[in-house]
């Protein structure tokens, strides 16, 4: 299977706080995305990394990308409490993918205390 | 604003009820949706892949004569759920991307489905 593993599978912090999400993969891959899924709604995409990059930001937000460890992590710095929800790791797969397919992670289940 | 549009977000129904739910992308043409199943508090699990003008292609253990999906357009894609039963009450959601290399998926808001 080509899903990815993140941990850990729930994380409790304060505001104000940094939340660190790490997800690994077992196939070669064409890119790396992260999304976030608010209760009973459907996923937003928050980052694409591509398999030749290493480090992207945007926002609050760092990804970082190790295609020789076959992993991944996502940063939130300065967590809100409107952060809580759910993060899922996906990988768009290597050519013997159909296109467009993403491979999820189990996600990880943040929740920011006020 | 939203780039895929999901109809309806919940639908109550009593068993034997079939069930049409509705995927369409509203900023770009999409040859392939794709539908999802999520069980509370686990991830998504792919039902299957729509494609236009051609048969849906269901990843394993999913029964086709129970979700019939139709892509009759390349802005429209239904999931038909059949004879729906208790079970088949989950969390479905579709999503699309545009058609070019490294793009991320855009997901409809889903839709609970309750079986009575």
């Amino acid at each position: 299977s080509q899903q990815g593993e993140e941990d850990p599978q729930a994380l409790s912090i304060q505001e104000g706080e940094n939340a660190t999400m790490n997800c690994s993969y077992k196939t070669s891959i064409n890119n790396l995305q992260w999304y976030r899924q608010n209760s009973g709604r459907g996923l937003v995409h928050l980052i694409l990394i591509r398999s030749n990059e290493r480090e992207k930001h945007s926002g609050r937000l760092r990804v970082t990308l190790d295609t020789s460890k076959k992993s991944s992590s996502l940063l939130i710095t300065a967590s809100r409490a409107a952060d809580t929800a759910s993060y899922f790791c996906a990988t768009d797969g290597d050519r013997g993918s159909t296109l467009g397919r993403l491979y999820f992670g189990r996600g990880t289940q943040l929740t920011v205390w006020p | 604003g939203a780039v895929v549009s999901q109809h309806p977000s919940r639908v109550i129904c009593k068993s034997g009820t079939s069930v049409k739910i509705e995927c369409r992308s509203l900023d770009f043409q999409a040859t392939t949706m794709f539908w999802y199943r999520q069980f509370p508090k686990q991830s998504l699990m792919l039902m299957a892949t729509s494609n236009e003008g051609s048969k849906a292609t269901y990843e394993q253990g999913v029964e086709k004569d129970k979700f019939l999906i139709n892509h009759a357009s390349l802005t429209l894609s239904t999931l038909t759920v059949t004879s729906a039963h208790p079970e088949d009450s989950s969390f479905y959601i579709c999503s699309a991307r545009y058609p070019f290399v490294d793009q991320p998926q855009h997901f409809g808001d889903g839709t609970r489905l309750s079986i009575l």
